[in-house]
């Protein structure tokens, strides 16, 4: 299976600055790839799809790039909703895969 | 669109457990729809999908031959039945709609316990 590697684990991040998450995975999954924000006692919300085009509602402020092995989720100025988990999530190959997971917390 | 689970609780070891879940707001017959745990302090597992029509399923091979996934498309309904439980199957179990998890529910928990 495609094993999906997320980086940091942590992130301590000022309100209003840029956040910058990676994701590899271990093998390409082309641009078949999600980015989800996870938050305790709420249904979890998909942010990205395909590697970059954002999900309707998400905020201009998230961006995805990549394609293949490497990607990336920015969030160019966070807010006090974004701090949560980040996972992504690979649907190019069975079974779909998720990576561990960046916790954004405040700095 | 959204999703709602229900059926979660307390379960000894070796029993079982019905999940349920409606869907709303997109055409949840068009998609794939799939099941998501969490279990304690860990990350998320894949663990079951079915097709749109109901006529292929997947299963994550720490489930195979214990957990049923099934649909009903005239209710907007998905299930999963959850049998001979064990300890490690304890999480939070998210359904999902889409051909990859697009609308979420909040997630219920299952706990197996004596």
């Amino acid at each position: 299976e495609v094993v999906m590697t997320q980086s940091p684990a942590t992130l301590s991040v000022s309100p209003g600055e840029r956040a910058t998450l990676s994701c590899r995975a271990s093998q390409s999954v082309r641009s078949n790839l999600a980015w989800s924000q996870h938050k305790p006692g709420q249904a979890p919300r998909l942010l990205i799809y395909d590697a970059s085009t954002r999900a309707t509602g998400t905020p201009a402020r998230f961006g995805g790039s990549g394609s293949g092995t490497e990607f990336t989720l920015t969030i160019s100025s966070l807010q006090s909703e974004d701090f949560a988990v980040y996972y992504c999530h690979q649907y190019n190959d069975w079974p779909q895969t998720f990576g561990q997971g960046t916790k954004v917390e405040i700095k | 669109g959204q999703m709602e689970e229900s059926g979660g609780g307390l379960v000894q070891p070796g029993g079982s457990l019905r999940l349920s879940c409606a869907a709303s707001g997109f055409s949840f017959s068009n998609y794939v729809a799939q099941w998501v745990r969490q279990a304690p302090g860990k990350g998320l597992e894949y663990i079951s999908a079915i097709s749109s029509n109901g006529g292929t399923t997947y299963y994550a091979d720490s489930v195979k031959g214990r957990f049923t996934i099934s649909r009903d498309n005239s209710k907007n309904t998905l299930d999963l039945q959850l049998g001979s439980l064990r300890l490690e199957d304890t999480a939070v179990y998210y359904c999902a709609g889409g051909n990859f998890p697009v609308h979420w529910g909040q997630g219920t928990l299952v706990t197996v316990s004596s």
